[in-house]
Order: structure tokens, then sequence, then C-alpha cells
């Protein structure tokens, strides 16, 4: 079985200041983590995804994700906000059982105030 | 390079009325997956499909179905609508069978199902 909590539904910030979005994961098997990205109207935008080759992942638009397996979380951060970061950000998981579904959190919404 | 593309973009229907959504994936990709996003939650898994074959569903009725073609486009239905089958439905492909760090899944933009 497999599971993510994103520990907050909104996460408001100023422009210019750091981004922390956390994620909590459970998984019975060693799991494919991601962060995904939707703007308003849109699909779904990879933006980063864990290797085991390091614990610390670069993504796109300056956005990184350090995997601690101990806390077995996966918290999202970016050192500078921009306003065009302000979209829904979704955990998800996949530990690859027999379905290949991938497990979503429920999304952290990022207002970013000017 | 053409992302995944999925028709129509938006679609009104009545209950009990039938549907059918399309996606096309990357071209070289042969999985293609269906997820269901209602307004406000993330986005639940419905369907995979590989090679044509069914891999994988996820705790849908049966109303719902899905079917891959050679070229590995796809097709969603869903059969007898209910008002609660309002949602963004999103089609995913990616290169191999299992989803993972080296073969992610890559979005389309989804269909806006509206059942009145």
């Amino acid at each position: 079985a497999q599971s993510v909590t994103q520990l907050d539904s909104h996460v408001s910030v100023s422009e210019g200041t750091p981004v922390l979005l956390r994620c909590n994961y459970s998984s019975s098997y060693s799991p494919s983590l991601f962060w995904y990205v939707q703007h308003p109207n849109k699909g779904l935008q990879l933006l980063l995804k864990y290797t085991s080759a390091a614990t610390l992942v670069k993504g796109i638009n300056g956005f990184e994700a350090e995997f601690k397996k101990s806390e077995t979380s996966f918290h999202l951060t970016k050192p500078s906000a921009h306003m065009s970061d302000a979209a829904e950000y979704f955990c998800v998981v996949n530990s690859g059982g027999g379905a290949d579904g991938l497990t979503f959190g429920k999304g952290t919404h990022l207002i970013i105030q000017p | 390079d053409a992302g995944v593309t999925q028709s129509p973009t938006h679609l009104i229907k009545t209950r009990g009325q039938h549907v059918t959504l399309r996606c096309s994936p990357i071209s070289g990709h042969k999985s293609v997956s269906w997820y269901q996003q209602v307004l406000g939650q993330g986005p639940q898994f419905i369907f995979q499909y590989y090679e044509k074959e069914e891999r994988g569903r996820g705790n849908f009725p049966d109303r719902f179905s899905a079917r891959q073609f050679p070229n590995y486009s796809s097709e969603l239905n869903v059969n007898a609508l209910l008002l609660g089958d309002s949602a963004l439905y999103l089609c995913a492909s990616s290169l191999r069978a299992r989803s993972s760090y080296n073969s992610p899944l890559h979005f389309g933009n989804g269909t806006r199902l509206t059942v009145t």
C-alpha cells in the first residue's frame, strides 16, 4: 500500500521569500517520488523526480526536494518565490505494485503575495 | 515535439448519457493512463494500458471502460453518466509499463466534463 500526505492545503508567501511545501509518504516498497505542478485550467507538469542516486533532487524553475527516508518525507523548496509560481502542487508516490497507478496527495495551493 | 493531446477540451452531458474521451500519447510512448480529478482534489487513477492491454485499474465502477489502439492512442468511455462524474479527466503517457524516476508520466491538459 502507498499513500501521500501533504501537510498544508494552502501556503502563502511573499514574492522573493523562500517556499516550503511539505510532503510525507508511506510505501511498502522503495518508492519513486515526484512533485507535479498544475496551473489553473492546465494539465500537470513534472517539477522533479527522486532518483536513488542523490537525496537532494533539483527540478525545473529553481525548485528542489530532499528525500529523507528516516522521516519518510519529500519536502519541496525554492529559495525565492516568483509570482509565476502561484499554482497547485502535488506530491506523488509510486510504489510500483501491480497497477502502476500513481498516488497523489490532495495538493497544496501556493499563493504568492506581491 | 507534441506532448500528450486530449480531445475534446470541454464537454457538457446530461445524466444517463454516454461519453467518449480521446488521448494521443507522446510519440514513442506505449503506456497510457487515465486519471479523474474532481474539483479541489488530487487526480485519482482510473486505468493504465500498455501495448494495448489493460495493466491496471483503479477503484472505479464498471461504467468506466477504456481501450488502447495499435497506434497507442486511447479512449476512455463512461456510460450512464452521473452528476458525480463531473471532473477533469487527465490522460498521461510514459515510455515503459511502470512509471518511475526514469520513465515519468507526462500529462495532457485534460478534458473538462460537466454532467447536468
